[in-house]
C-alpha cells in the first residue's frame, strides 16, 4: 500500500468551480506539504503544515486554501478555479525528527485541468 | 533567498553513456542537498542526499558530492540504463527554513 495517497488522481473542472484535493498518509509524519508542478518551473510550495494546529503559506498561496483535518490528512481547496491553476499537484510529508529529518515523501500527484 | 539552478534539459544519451547533471545553489548557512527523481506518471522519490560539505550521496549507481567551495551538487552516473529515463530535480533545505527549494528539473532520456 502507498504511504502517501492523493485523490482524485485526475480531475477536469470548469472555471469558477470549487474543488478539493485530498491527501492521506500512513507514515505517521507530523509535517505535510502541497506543491504544484508546472513545466519548466519545477515544484513550488503552496501551503505547509508542521502539525495539526500549524498552517503556513508557501510561495504561491493566492487562490488556494488548506485544511489539516488530522495528522494524517491534509486537503487543498481551490475556492473558484481558474485556468492558470491547471497543473500537477503533489502532496508530501516529512518527519521532524529521526534519521530522515527533512526528507520529504511524495504522493503520486493529482493532474488538475481547469477549462 | 535560497535558490537552486540546474542544467537545462532535455538530455538524451545512449545506453551505457556517462551522465552528469549540473546543480549549483545559493543559500545562507549550511543547507542539506538532495536529488529527487520523477519517473513517468509518478511522484518524486528521493534518490540521494548529502547533509554537510564533502559528503557523497549515492544510490542506484548515481553519486553526488556536496562541494561547498563551488556551491555545487552535480549528479553523476558512469553507465546509464534505459530505466534511468526520468526527470531529475536538485533541491535544498536550509536549517531553520525547513522547506525544500527545488531546481526546475532536467528531463533525461536514455535510448537503447
Amino acid at each position: 500500500d502507498a504511504d502517501v495517497t492523493q485523490t482524485p488522481r485526475n480531475r477536469i473542472t470548469k472555471t469558477g468551480k470549487r474543488i478539493m484535493l485530498e491527501c492521506s498518509q500512513t507514515k505517521g509524519h507530523d509535517r505535510m506539504y502541497w506543491y504544484r508542478q508546472d513545466p519548466g518551473l519545477g515544484l513550488r510550495l503552496i501551503y505547509y503544515s508542521f502539525d495539526v494546529k500549524d498552517i503556513n503559506k508557501g510561495e504561491i498561496s493566492d487562490g488556494y486554501s488548506v485544511s489539516r483535518q488530522a495528522q494524517a490528512k491534509f486537503s487543498l481547496s481551490l475556492e473558484s478555479a481558474i485556468p492558470n491553476q491547471t497543473a500537477l499537484y503533489f502532496c508530501a510529508t516529512s518527519d521532524s525528527s529521526g534519521d530522515h529529518y527533512n526528507e520529504q515523501f511524495f504522493g503520486p500527484g493529482t493532474r488538475l485541468t481547469v477549462l | 533567498g535560497d535558490s537552486v539552478t540546474q542544467m537545462e534539459g532535455p538530455v538524451t544519451l545512449s545506453e551505457e553513456a556517462c551522465l552528469t547533471i549540473n546543480c549549483t545553489y545559493t543559500a545562507t548557512g549550511y543547507p542539506s542537498l538532495f536529488w529527487y527523481v520523477q519517473y513517468p506518471g509518478e511522484g518524486l522519490q528521493l534518490l540521494l542526499k548529502a547533509t554537510k560539505a564533502d559528503d557523497k550521496g549515492s544510490n542506484k549507481g548515481f553519486e553526488a558530492t556536496y562541494r561547498k567551495e563551488t556551491t555545487s551538487f552535480h549528479l553523476e552516473k558512469g553507465s546509464v540504463q534505459v530505466s534511468d529515463s526520468a526527470v531529475y530535480f536538485c533541491a535544498l533545505v536550509n536549517f531553520g527554513n525547513e522547506k525544500l527549494t527545488f531546481g526546475t528539473g532536467t528531463r533525461l532520456t536514455i535510448i537503447p
